[in-house]
């Protein structure tokens, strides 16, 4: 990727537990949001995160920038079934609109 | 709410054959992005267009050619298509000043035989 990597590639968990996924990126950005991907189909936007900020909430969802590690990541709490799905996250850099997405991790929850 | 369109949603070509896909935006939105996503891959942005004016431009191949019409609406050329281009093309838009985020379509499937 031309991004970063994210990390673990595959998550398996069981509903009720909580799920981490991790990304880190390398150029200076201005932002970085998470995306969720159903298999084979289009891609959700779930979070954004400005450089300014390190921590953001939307409901069960919580994000972290670190940006000194160029790392960030998104924490799921109490996940279900329905959130079985590929995390994508995607930095946006300075003079340019364009997303550069990382690899992905493959989560599933098992009821 | 309206979302973004895109047709078809499935595509089956032979190699060195032509496709066109196309991309409508949300009503408003007057920047559309096309990105590719290979199997088991992460999407990679292609192209970008803001009021008919490529703004951008990725790793796009010299095959592909793409232009946003008046209505907003954008088209994906692709030409002397080849097994590798085999892929999700999925188009975004956003409205100006806030490209922060982009709305994403359900993608159009090409396979190439």
């Amino acid at each position: 990727s031309q991004q970063g990597e994210e990390d673990p590639q595959a998550l398996s968990i069981q509903e009720g537990e909580n799920a981490t996924m991790n990304c880190s990126y390398k150029t200076s950005i201005n932002n970085l949001q998470w995306y969720r991907q159903n298999s084979g189909r289009g891609l959700v936007h779930l979070i954004l995160i400005r450089s300014n900020e390190r921590e953001k909430h939307s409901g069960r969802l919580r994000v972290t920038l670190d940006t000194s590690k160029k790392s960030s990541s998104l924490l799921i709490t109490a996940s279900r079934a329905a959130d079985t799905a590929s995390y994508f996250c995607a930095t946006q850099k300075g003079g340019s609109e364009k997303l550069v997405f990382g690899k992905g991790t493959k989560l599933t929850v098992n009821p | 709410a309206a979302g973004v369109i895109q047709s078809p949603r499935h595509l089956i070509k032979e190699k060195r054959e032509t496709a066109t896909l196309k991309c409508y935006p949300i009503p408003r939105h007057d920047t559309v992005y096309w990105y590719q996503q290979g199997p088991g891959q992460d999407p990679q942005f292609l192209i970008s267009f803001y009021e008919k004016m490529q703004s951008d431009k990725g790793s796009i191949p010299d095959r592909f050619s793409a232009q946003q019409f008046s209505d907003y609406h954008s088209e994906l050329n692709m030409s002397s298509l080849e097994l590798g281009d085999s892929a999700l093309y999925f188009c975004a838009s956003s409205l100006v000043g806030t490209s922060a985020e982009q709305y994403f379509g359900p993608g159009t499937r090409l396979t190439v035989t």
